[in-house]
């Protein structure tokens, strides 16, 4: 089955203890991207990928990092989380041509205390 | 900056009307632009994009017009059924030549039986 999984799909932490949070897809996509999405805020794109090893920060890249060392995977890497990064966290995959359908996981629950 | 705006009241509408959700877009107009539709504590899932030189795309009950003068895309559904209750997002690519999206905060939708 095609799909974007992720892992965990709910975590509660503390302040300044790093996290990941892993992505993977099944489909061969070019890209991958992670949103964090907050009520009244909506999805807003936090780093995205074209390809292996190529990644850019989308509008709110800071307290969060990311790598793209193989086509499938792209882990969300938070090294000092802290309560303002409390959020839903979706990856999203596609292929570069065509529609640029994403194809988003099923979300993460992050809460920072 | 490109910001997008959706009515963030909830739209209400009795089954078998027809419902129509707006997005704004500010600045300059984007190569194309996405609508998902989003269950709660789903990912959103991809409906229809329609390009910058169209101004009308159909998908079964679902009708999405673009407007570059108005900067507005309108998201229609036809002979709406309860089953249509979600929130809807429209994206659009940042023009930066990159893969960078944004996303309104979405129209809630709920349709009576």
């Amino acid at each position: 089955e095609a799909q974007v999984t992720q892992n965990p799909r709910y975590l509660i932490t503390v302040t300044g203890k790093k996290l990941t949070v892993t992505c993977s897809q099944n489909m061969n996509h070019e890209y991958m991207s992670w949103y964090r999405q907050d009520p009244g805020l909506g999805l807003r794109q936090i780093y995205y990928s074209m390809n292996v090893e190529v990644t850019d920060k989308g509008d709110v890249p800071e307290g969060y990092k990311v790598s793209r060392k193989e086509k499938r995977n792209f882990p969300l890497i938070l090294e000092s989380p802290s309560p303002n990064q409390t959020s839903l966290y979706f990856c999203a995959s596609s292929f570069l041509q065509g529609n640029n359908e994403q194809f988003f996981g099923p979300g993460t629950r992050l809460t920072v205390l | 900056s490109q910001k997008i705006e959706q009515n963030s009241e909830a739209l209400n509408i009795q089954e078998g009307k027809t419902a129509t959700l707006t997005c704004n877009y500010t600045n300059y107009s984007p190569a194309y632009l996405q609508w998902y539709r989003q269950d709660p504590g789903r990912g959103p899932v991809f409906l229809l994009l329609i390009r910058e030189n169209e101004k009308e795309k159909r998908k079964e009950r679902l009708k999405v017009t673009f407007d570059t003068t108005l900067k507005q895309s309108l998201f229609h559904i036809t002979a709406s059924q309860p089953a249509d209750s979600a929130t809807y997002l429209c994206a659009l690519d940042m023009g930066t030549g990159g893969f960078k999206t944004i996303f309104g905060a979405g129209t809630r939708l709920f349709v009576k039986a």
